[in-house]
């Protein structure tokens, strides 16, 4: 147990809706990071968020978006799903900007029909 | 961001050791290697990283040539519980692990 929860685990949804996937990092750790798994494109980093700012952005499409909250738990939303969109969804947090390590959630399993 | 290389897969026997081999041949004075593994129905899970020096950790060992062109992660006693895509990655200046770029990795099979 990496310390790093997210919910949901699983996640059904349509074509041209919307959902928010919520993280929390481990205890003290003030860095969120978001990676996507699919099986076409391998794990890809999204974002990085630090004590609530953005920090980097990847290949994140416009139609997603993120927030890191003062409590310091994220959520990254998803909007006019598309089926391509279905993947994995991982959550990764560290204790600084720039940690050695990266301690990755157990993940959201997006699934648009 | 400088690329590396791995063997798509590898094979061992329980108990044996294991040497999973990177090229990072474009890797610049300061980059990290870092190494990530994935288990079945898990996220990654950081192994070990180093900068130009061999590491030893409870995971594993790091050596990295003297050229740091390559480098191999080395489990002791390979266990089943190993088994994993295992990812080398190099990230940037200062050791910073703002963003990891996963590539494919090598998917280690253990047999018992």
């Amino acid at each position: 147990d990496s310390g790093v929860t997210q919910t949901p685990k699983h996640l059904i949804t349509a074509t041209g809706q919307r959902v928010t996937l919520r993280c929390s990092p481990r205890s003290g750790d003030l860095s969120v990071y978001w990676y996507q798994q699919s099986l076409d494109q391998g794990l890809q980093f999204l974002i990085h968020y630090y004590n609530g700012e953005e920090r980097a952005k990847g290949n994140i499409l416009e139609r997603f978006s993120a927030q890191q909250f003062p409590d310091l738990h994220s959520e990254l939303n998803l909007s006019s799903l598309e089926l391509g969109d279905s993947a994995l969804y991982f959550c990764a947090s560290s204790v600084d900007v720039d940690s050695y390590e990266q301690y990755f959630g157990p993940g959201t399993r997006l699934t648009v029909t | 961001d400088a690329k590396t290389t791995q063997p798509n897969s590898m094979e061992s026997n329980e108990e044996e050791p294991v040497h999973l081999p990177c090229n990072h041949s474009t890797i610049s004075g300061t980059d990290y290697i870092h190494w990530y593994r994935q288990l079945p129905s898990q996220g990654p899970e950081y192994v070990i990283h180093g900068l130009t020096s061999n590491v030893n950790n409870r995971m594993a060992s790091l050596a990295i040539a003297e050229d740091r062109k390559s480098s191999t992660l080395i489990l002791h006693r390979a266990t089943l519980r190993d088994a994993a895509v295992y990812y080398c990655i190099l990230t940037g200046s200062r050791g910073g692990s703002e963003k990891l770029v996963f590539g494919k990795g090598t998917k280690l099979t253990v047999n018992p």
